[in-house]
């Protein structure tokens, strides 16, 4: 059980707004920030969002997340199909003391 | 290019002992906090250990405390995993990654895996 829930499946049309929840609470997202991260099969995970709304370089715009709360979200405008993958978010929990990841969205371009 | 490179996966039986390394190179290695990171095919991604840059401070996750111990030699650019009285549940695909924050993962290796027999 993750201390951050994501819920295990999205999916959506070519074209469509996607959105991927990620909810913790006061000890994790309420007072620190939330980083999201792409992976594909068989592929090494690559940070896809930094510090709640930052992308890196490369990432497209079409990619936005935000935090409101102990909730944050990504969000992906115009679908694509190479946007079929496993999305994780993850963030630092005071009360473990450590980071911790949510248990990750596969998210599927119908 | 940053390149992080483990290697050391192998097959081991339980309540045995490995020992994971990961070459890094393209980056400034002593300003960045390393993380092992494993995951299990099919499944999620879970934090196991992290250590500043200087090496001085550490974190364990509470599954692996006391038996699987991280360190890093900046003047080699080199983080290893130390594993001993490895279980069954610590049979996974293990990647390094390195970060700007003790949980902000910018570069990730390919991974290295551990099978754990009985």
């Amino acid at each position: 059980q993750s201390v951050l829930t994501q819920p295990p499946s999205a999916s959506g049309t070519p074209g469509q707004r996607v959105t991927i929840s990620c909810s913790g609470n006061n000890s994790n997202i309420g007072f620190n920030s939330v980083n999201w991260y792409q992976q594909f099969p068989g592929v090494a995970p690559k940070l896809y969002i930094y510090t709640n709304d930052q992308r890196p370089s490369g990432v497209p715009d079409r990619f936005s997340a935000s935090k409101s709360g102990t909730s944050a979200s990504l969000a992906i405008d115009g679908l694509q199909s190479e946007d079929e993958a496993h999305y994780y978010c993850a963030s630092w929990d005071d009360s473990l003391n450590g980071p911790v990841f949510g248990g990750g969205t596969k998210l599927t371009v119908l | 290019e940053v390149q992080l490179v483990e290697s050391g996966g192998a097959e081991v039986q339980r309540g045995g002992s490995l020992r994971l390394s990961c070459a890094a190179s393209g980056f400034k290695f002593a300003d960045h906090t390393m993380h092992w990171v494993r995951q299990v095919p099919g499944k999620g991604l879970q934090w196991v250990a992290l250590i500043s840059g200087d090496g001085r401070h550490a974190w364990h996750d509470d599954s692996v405390k006391g038996r699987l111990l991280i360190s890093r030699d900046n003047r080699r650019d080199a983080l290893y995993l130390q594993m001993s009285s490895l279980r069954g549940d610590d049979g996974a695909l293990y990647y390094c990654a390195a970060g700007s924050s003790w949980y902000q993962l910018d570069y990730w290796g390919r991974g290295t895996l551990v099978t754990v027999s009985p």
